[in-house]
């Protein structure tokens, strides 16, 4: 399977806890994105990375999240003292990086902060 | 105002009906747009691109007003399978994609 995987595909943990999510994406997409959705709602962009550079992270983002992409391949998103607003889908996606092209998503993380 | 607006809906159809939705988008500088469908807990994926002169992929027709800042979407003839969430989906500057609450059509037999 050459799509974008994500693990886990489910998470619970409890408020408190820190919780590390992970999305390798397709081989020869430089851009990955991170994308959180709770039901009822479309997805809302965190932050995204052209290689291994972070080039923008939402103004919603608190300081208890982060993301990496250490070598431009995969990332890792960290949620740290996770509260139970935080329970939501960590979808991630990629694409080649030009212009109007489409972004190719994972299945998801689901989280679930008790 | 949001980035991307769009009435969730649910729109009920009937099969073989043609339905039609709107979102509009604040950013006047967007030059990217698009429709992705979800189904129930799935990923989304892309539908299709909306370009200034609209576009038409069988059943499905997008259209873009540039000078009211709307995309809109229609569906002919739909059918059972038709049934998802239709997320419209915005450049917002910076390569960053902005996506819409989605509106969600139900095709009823």
């Amino acid at each position: 399977d050459t799509g974008v995987s994500q693990n886990p595909r489910h998470k619970i943990t409890k408020r408190g806890q820190n919780v590390t999510f992970r999305c390798d994406p397709i081989s020869e997409h430089n851009r990955l994105y991170w994308y959180r959705q709770t039901l009822g709602q479309g997805p809302e962009f965190l932050t995204y990375f052209q290689n291994e550079a972070q080039l923008e992270k939402s103004r919603l983002l608190s300081d208890r999240f982060s993301a990496e992409r250490p070598k431009g391949s995969f990332s890792t998103l960290e949620i740290q003292r996770t509260e139970q607003g935080d329970s939501a889908m960590y979808l991630c996606a990629s694409s080649l990086g030009k212009t109007n092209e489409k972004l190719f998503f994972g299945s998801g993380t689901q989280l679930s902060v008790l | 105002r949001k980035e991307v607006e769009q009435d969730p809906g649910p729109f009920n159809v009937p099969e073989g009906a043609t339905v039609a939705f709107n979102c509009t988008y604040s950013n006047s500088a967007s030059q990217s747009f698009f429709w992705y469908r979800q189904d129930c807990r799935k990923e989304p994926k892309l539908l299709m691109s909306v370009y200034s002169s609209g576009n038409e992929d069988g059943r499905f027709t997008a259209q873009l007003n540039r000078a009211s800042q709307y995309i809109s979407l229609l569906i002919r003839d739909s059918k059972l399978s038709d049934s998802a969430t239709y997320l419209c989906v915005v450049e917002g500057g910076n390569n960053r994609l902005a996506f819409g609450k989605g509106n969600q059509v139900v095709v009823i037999p």
